[in-house]
């Protein structure tokens, strides 16, 4: 099945610096690829996803990418503030598109 | 969080009692997803729904079983709960056409002693 790698486990940043969390995938044939951020105490909530037909996809101030070839993408967050701060899942689906694999998280931490 | 409540929201229980989670929708989604979370393993899929009565196991099944005889309810059951099943679970749905965006519920934390 599906396996998907995330990294790095922890990241702290400045404010206004930017973050880069990135994630592999093993099945070639996933399509389909959402980042979710979870706050304390809250369920995990969708903020971008991408595509397999689609290299990059943005929305204000996070961005994902996606290379194919490689099958790694990555989520591109600028001008961190502090209510970035929490933990960021990436995820991979399979082929048709009804389950998805999650990365390990990602505990992001931006220093006012 | 997407017209899905879950209940209780917070449990406590014994060793080789029965459990039972639910999930309630409001936004007439066909596919329903149960995950645990744990520290250190991220998310993972313990079964999931495509329809009313359509259900098939995930990657971590093994005392569990669900139900679903209603397009707004999902039903989680630990048929007799173990330590190891202590953990944060959320119910996931996404819509009819496919898969593809899942939106989370607050989650239940289950603690079994």
């Amino acid at each position: 099945g599906e396996n998907v790698e995330q990294h790095p486990s922890t990241l702290s940043v400045q404010e206004g610096d930017s973050a880069v969390i990135k994630c592999t995938y093993s099945d070639s044939a996933s399509n389909y690829f959402p980042w979710y951020k979870q706050e304390l105490g809250k369920g995990p909530q969708l903020i971008i996803d991408i595509r397999s037909n689609v290299g990059e996809k943005k929305d204000q101030r996070i961005a994902v990418t996606l290379n194919k070839t490689a099958k790694h993408f990555s989520l591109h967050i600028t001008e961190t503030q502090p209510e970035d701060s929490a933990v960021y899942f990436c995820a991979a689906s399979n082929n048709a598109g009804n389950m998805l694999t999650f990365g390990g998280g990602t505990r992001l931490m931006v220093k006012p | 969080d997407a017209g899905i409540t879950q209940s209780p929201r917070h449990k406590v229980t014994e060793t080789g009692t029965p459990v039972t989670l639910r999930c309630h929708q409001t936004e007439n989604h066909r596919y329903m997803y149960w995950y645990r979370q744990d520290p250190g393993h991220g998310l993972r899929l313990i079964h999931y729904s495509y329809g009313v009565k359509d259900t098939d196991k995930g990657e971590v099944s093994d005392g569990y079983s669900v139900s679903r005889s209603k397009t707004e309810d999902f039903l989680l059951t630990l048929e007799s709960a173990t330590s190891s099943q202590t953990s944060v679970y959320f119910c996931a749905i996404a819509p009819f056409s496919s898969g593809y965006e899942q939106y989370f519920g607050p989650g239940t934390r289950l603690t079994v002693t």
